[in-house]
Order: structure tokens, then C-alpha cells, then sequence
């Protein structure tokens, strides 16, 4: 496809277990970002990613949440014992070679509620 | 990381321009000003960013004043389309960190 690709779309999961997220950046892009949207709220930035590596983990939030890039493509963010406070849209980023001076594309996000 | 100040909403006739401000008082030499939208229930799209001069593409135009301090996001004839909320952003590179920072944003809400 052409644009960021993320799946599932939607997930609802149950207190307690752990969730997988995935992020299918424009193919070629280097630079690729997670962000978190809680209902009503503005985003919230998890990680950066350039290539496979993670210069910057700042965003996250507990050390339940981890991310992994392979192949300086594919990206997984992972929640481990879900709780109700994870709850939100995570939405994926992806942008060429990084920055300043070009534009991120973002994916539609994955809702994920925990109940 | 640099911050921007946006109003919290605005409102617009549909058909009419819209100047939507940002206030960048910290904006550092090599910040570059981007602007995000975000449509209900979509992720944010793109929509312009500058360095020093202004900037015209098919959605917009950005006017960067003189010091960099603040600057406008131009909406030529709005639509019912461009009711979203709109993000001012610096965009700089600090040891490696290339991250977006979103603020709150200003919600657009144009009136037929």
C-alpha cells in the first residue's frame, strides 16, 4: 500500500494480558514514530525509531510497553499486563530519513480498550 | 524541546480565509515550523511547514514573521472539510531525537 499501515484496527483485550501492535511504515522511510491519543486528549509520543535502533525511548510510559524494529521496517509495540489506563488510539509514523525537513506520514492508529 | 502556543479554538464561515496564529518565542536557528491536522477519528495529516520564508502548497499558506517568533497557517476559502483540530510544531534534531511534540492544538470548527 501506499500509506502507514497498522493493524489491528481495533482491539479489545482483558485486564492483565499483553497486546502486540503493528506498524507497516512507507516503504523507505527510515524514521518511524509511536504516538498515544487517550479519548479527548492530544498525543502523546512513545518512541523514535531511525533504522532498528531507538535513540529515543523518553515517551514510554512503563517498562510494561516495549517496541521492537526489524529490517528497519516493520514495527511492533508491545504492552505487556495490560491495565484500563492503556486504553487510547496508538498511532504509528513514519517519515524519509528523518529531519527537519520532511513531512511524517501517520497511519489510522489502533484502537485499543481494555476491559 | 521548543513550545508553541496556539489558541484553543476558532471558528470560521465556510468559504471564507482563515488565519489560524502560533507563537514559537523559543524557536531556536534550525527549528523548522510544521503544521499538522487532525480530521475526527483520523490520524494527523500533513499539511505545510517553513524555515524562514513563507510557504504556499495546495492546502495552505504559511507566513513565518521576520524574528521567527510567531507564525500564521493560511486557509485561503474553508471548507466544511478543514474542521479539525490544527498542531503548530518545531521540528529540530537533538542528539539523534528527531520526535514530533504535539501541543493541544487549535479546534477549527467552520459554520455553514
Amino acid at each position: 500500500g501506499a500509506g502507514v499501515s497498522q493493524s489491528p484496527s481495533n482491539k479489545v483485550t482483558e485486564k492483565g494480558k499483553d497486546v502486540e501492535l503493528r506498524c507497516d511504515p512507507i516503504s523507505g522511510h527510515t524514521a518511524l514514530y509511536w504516538y498515544r491519543q487517550s479519548l479527548g486528549q492530544g498525543l502523546e509520543f512513545l518512541i523514535y525509531f531511525q533504522g532498528n535502533s531507538a535513540p529515543d525511548k523518553s515517551g514510554l510510559p512503563s517498562d510494561r510497553f516495549s517496541a521492537e524494529r526489524t529490517g528497519g521496517s516493520v514495527s511492533t509495540l508491545t504492552i505487556q499486563r495490560t491495565q484500563q489506563e492503556d486504553s487510547a488510539v496508538y498511532l504509528c509514523a513514519s517519515s524519509p530519513q528523518g529531519g527537519m525537513n520532511t513531512e511524517a506520514f501517520f497511519g489510522q492508529g489502533t484502537r485499543l480498550t481494555v476491559v | 524541546d521548543a513550545k508553541t502556543t496556539q489558541p484553543n479554538s476558532m471558528e470560521s464561515n465556510e468559504e471564507e480565509p482563515v488565519h489560524l496564529p502560533c507563537n514559537h518565542s523559543t524557536i531556536s536557528g534550525t527549528d523548522y515550523i510544521h503544521w499538522y491536522r487532525q480530521l475526527p477519528s483520523q490520524g494527523p495529516e500533513y499539511v505545510i511547514h517553513g524555515l524562514t520564508s513563507n510557504v504556499n502548497n495546495r492546502m495552505a499558506s504559511l507566513a513565518i514573521a521576520e524574528d521567527r517568533k510567531s507564525s500564521t497557517l493560511i486557509l485561503h476559502r474553508a471548507t466544511l472539510r478543514d474542521a479539525a483540530v490544527y498542531y503548530c510544531i518545531l521540528r529540530d534534531v537533538d542528539f539523534g531525537n528527531e520526535k514530533l511534540t504535539f501541543g493541544t492544538g487549535t479546534r477549527l470548527t467552520i459554520i455553514p
